[in-house]
């Protein structure tokens, strides 16, 4: 069975700094997706990124990025020049290629930005 | 946008109750799922549903049954809600074919069940 981990339940940083969010992971499959969810307070859980497995180069979304160390079985998420809309729980979560559509989800972390 | 329509937002039931948690989504996908999100645990998948009629235990489907009588509704049931189901419920879908969307989970806002 696979699972995920991440390891920070709470992080806090200012406004325009740059947040990095760890997430490991643990699975036999050689071929996966991996995913970043946003659930902002009181809203609906959104998609930030999502990276494939075969990819080696690194997903990135405006100022979201991820750096995938497979190997290493690494997901991390970096926020760049954070902004006060990205106060929100962040769920790291894996999916095999193939099969059902199933997600894996980690703990979460809570993110909060001051200003 | 894809939409995913969770129809009560808080509820507030009594231990032994029947509960009905419903969820409609509009983007004709095929897949449709449940979690329950607790605090610490992050989200656990109760049932899914690959298609009409059809569906699937996941991680924690004890208490739970589900029903999917059409494509674009999926409904969770607790047959007789007890203190520890309390949880916030949440409701996705996502499209199994191969366009670039797919395998990208759409959630609804979610259901916040007490259960007293």
């Amino acid at each position: 069975a696979q699972t995920v981990t991440q390891s920070q339940p709470e992080m806090s940083v200012q406004e325009a700094e740059t947040v990095t969010l760890s997430c490991t992971y643990d699975t036999s499959e050689n071929n996966y997706y991996l995913f970043w969810y946003k659930q902002p307070p009181s809203r609906q859980m959104i998609l930030v990124i999502r990276q494939e497995a075969y990819k080696q180069q690194n997903a990135t979304e405006n100022r979201f990025s991820v750096n995938f160390q497979k190997a290493a079985k690494s997901f991390s998420l970096k926020i760049s020049d954070s902004q006060l809309g990205d106060t929100a729980m962040y769920f790291c979560a894996f999916m095999k290629h193939e099969g059902a559509q199933k997600l894996v989800f980690g703990q979460g972390t809570r993110l909060t930005i001051n200003p | 946008d894809v939409k995913v329509t969770q129809s009560s937002r808080y509820l507030v039931k009594r231990t032994g109750e029947k509960v009905f948690l419903e969820c409609v989504q509009d983007m004709d996908h095929e897949n449709m799922f449940w979690y329950r999100q607790d605090p610490g645990l992050g989200l656990r998948l109760i049932y899914f549903s690959y298609d009409v009629k059809m569906k699937e235990k996941g991680d924690i489907p004890e208490g739970y049954s589900v029903s999917r009588e059409k494509k674009e509704r999926f409904s969770l049931i607790l047959e007789s809600a007890s203190t520890n189901q309390t949880s916030m419920y949440l409701c996705a879908s996502s499209d199994r074919g191969l366009n670039s969307g797919a395998n990208v989970l759409t959630f609804g806002a979610g259901s916040r069940l007490t259960v007293l």
